[in-house]
């Protein structure tokens, strides 16, 4: 069973450009998430997608982050205009049940650096 | 919201003896609890969960008890191998219905050969 995929696995961006990242999560998946990990911290809730719906984006930093899952597969997150302080690991996970009592996988994570 | 707290963020152990790592909860209402193990630039990797129905679990060298009254649970790694060293992530539904894992901070184990 191919895992969660994400790209890219890195990316260095100058301050105040848009970045974005792709997750294409396990086949049949339909419960998706984004996460943030900062340096020696556990993974923080940005967003959680049912199928194609946000259910819970009351983490997400509006102001600057948008995220999408049309067809209720692959998602992209994006960041515009990107600042210093976003520079962390950005983790999709996914998991075959509604409610996070099912499993999450993680994926390998994107590593943002913003200059 | 839910607050996990993790301890200790650092533990160090010979190989072959045990490794003990502590989780709180401050939510009454949390009913699932995953352990993740992530190493060096990698992906977190689930190890083991528990529910809330059930008091300990065991996987081989790993387990993982539960203790609803207090709110806590930990995760106990025995004949520790070097392969072991990584950083440990507990985590906690947040109430019912909510639907929000939260992490702890995490505990970096080194196994020392």
């Amino acid at each position: 069973e191919a895992g969660v995929v994400q790209s890219p696995r890195y990316k260095i961006i100058e301050k105040k450009q848009p970045v974005a990242f792709w997750c294409n999560p396990i086949s049949g998946h339909n419960t998706l998430y984004w996460y943030l990990q900062n340096l020696g911290q556990g993974p923080e809730l940005l967003i959680r997608y049912e199928n194609e719906e946000a259910v819970d984006d009351s983490q997400l930093p509006k102001d600057r982050f948008s995220a999408e899952r049309l067809k209720g597969v692959d998602s992209t997150l994006k960041i515009q205009p990107a600042e210093l302080g976003d520079s962390a690991v950005y983790l999709c996970a996914s998991s075959s049940g509604q409610g996070a009592r099912e499993t999450q996988y993680f994926g390998p994570g994107t590593r943002l650096l913003v200059l | 919201g839910e607050n996990v707290e993790q301890h200790p963020s650092t533990l160090s152990v010979q190989e072959g003896d045990s490794a003990v790592i502590k989780c709180t909860y401050s939510d009454s209402a949390s009913n699932y609890f995953p352990w993740y193990k992530q190493e060096l630039g990698k992906r977190p990797q689930l190890i083991i969960d528990i529910r809330s129905n059930v008091g300990e679990k065991k996987d081989q060298r790993i387990a993982v008890t539960l203790n609803k009254t207090a709110k806590h649970f930990s995760l106990h790694i025995t004949e520790t191998q070097p392969e072991d060293s990584a950083v440990y992530f507990c985590a906690a539904v947040v109430g019912a219905g909510s639907y929000q894992l939260t992490f702890g901070k995490g505990t970096k184990l080194s196994v020392i050969p």
